[in-house]
């Protein structure tokens, strides 16, 4: 199947500070990406749908300003957590697709400490 | 409200035995359905998943799935366990008319006895 490259892996930052996480589609393009985000021996909550050169469209509850996304391409889809608190620490998760209706693969993940 | 129930939080069963993990849904539309598996600190890896079609899916490592539309179930099967398919695994829902966004069920992890 189809790879979809997140970096980094895992992350520590201090509080207050921003933090950018890649998300890469390596062999095919993706029109779609979305983020996700998991707390520990929680199921995946959906953040935000990204299209490639349109603005995201976030899910409710969940701050645009905090958690910027950018699609620039179709093969790269970044998120950055703005000022980061240590309540922001969690598992985030990208997934990307194709086009309508199809299989999304995902990344391996971002553990995010905040400390 | 789109929602996905997977009941059974904790699962046990002994190396050989068979499985069945439940997942129901409530959609308003008509569902893409995917079963994911994930192990600790890792990403997802898809099983299967249906779009249409034989109501009976097969996947990778020997799970399988029926679609029961009267029944809004998806469920997961294995006829024989192995140690290595301990995990957590997640039923999601999805359907082009929301925008092919998935909604996740809570997750069942299964733990394999010897």
């Amino acid at each position: 199947g189809a790879v979809v490259s997140q970096h980094p892996s895992w992350v520590i930052c201090k509080s207050g500070t921003s933090v950018k996480i890649e998300c890469r589609s390596l062999d095919f393009q993706a029109t779609t990406m979305f983020w996700y985000r998991q707390f520990p021996k929680q199921s995946l909550m959906l953040m935000a749908t990204s299209n490639e050169g349109s603005k995201a469209t976030y899910e409710q509850g969940v701050e645009k300003d905090k958690f910027l996304i950018n699609h620039a391409s179709l093969t790269l889809s970044t998120l950055t957590v703005t000022s980061a608190h240590p309540e922001d620490s969690s598992f985030y998760i990208c997934s990307a697709q194709t086009g309508r209706g199809d299989e999304a693969f995902f990344g391996q993940g971002t553990r995010l400490t905040v400390v | 409200a789109q929602s996905v129930t997977q009941p059974d939080i904790h699962i046990t069963v002994s190396e050989g035995a068979s499985l069945e993990l439940r997942c129901n849904y409530s959609y308003g539309a008509t569902p893409y359905l995917f079963w994911y598996v994930q192990s600790p600190g890792q990403g997802l890896q898809l099983l299967l998943k249906y779009f249409s079609g034989d109501t009976l899916v097969q996947g990778i490592k020997g799970f399988e799935a029926e679609f029961k539309r009267s029944q809004s179930s998806f469920n997961l099967r294995k006829p024989s366990v192995h140690w290595s398919d301990a995990a957590e695994y997640f039923c999601a829902v999805g359907a082009a008319e929301y925008g092919n966004k998935l909604v996740f069920g809570a997750g069942t992890i299964l733990r394999v006895k010897s």
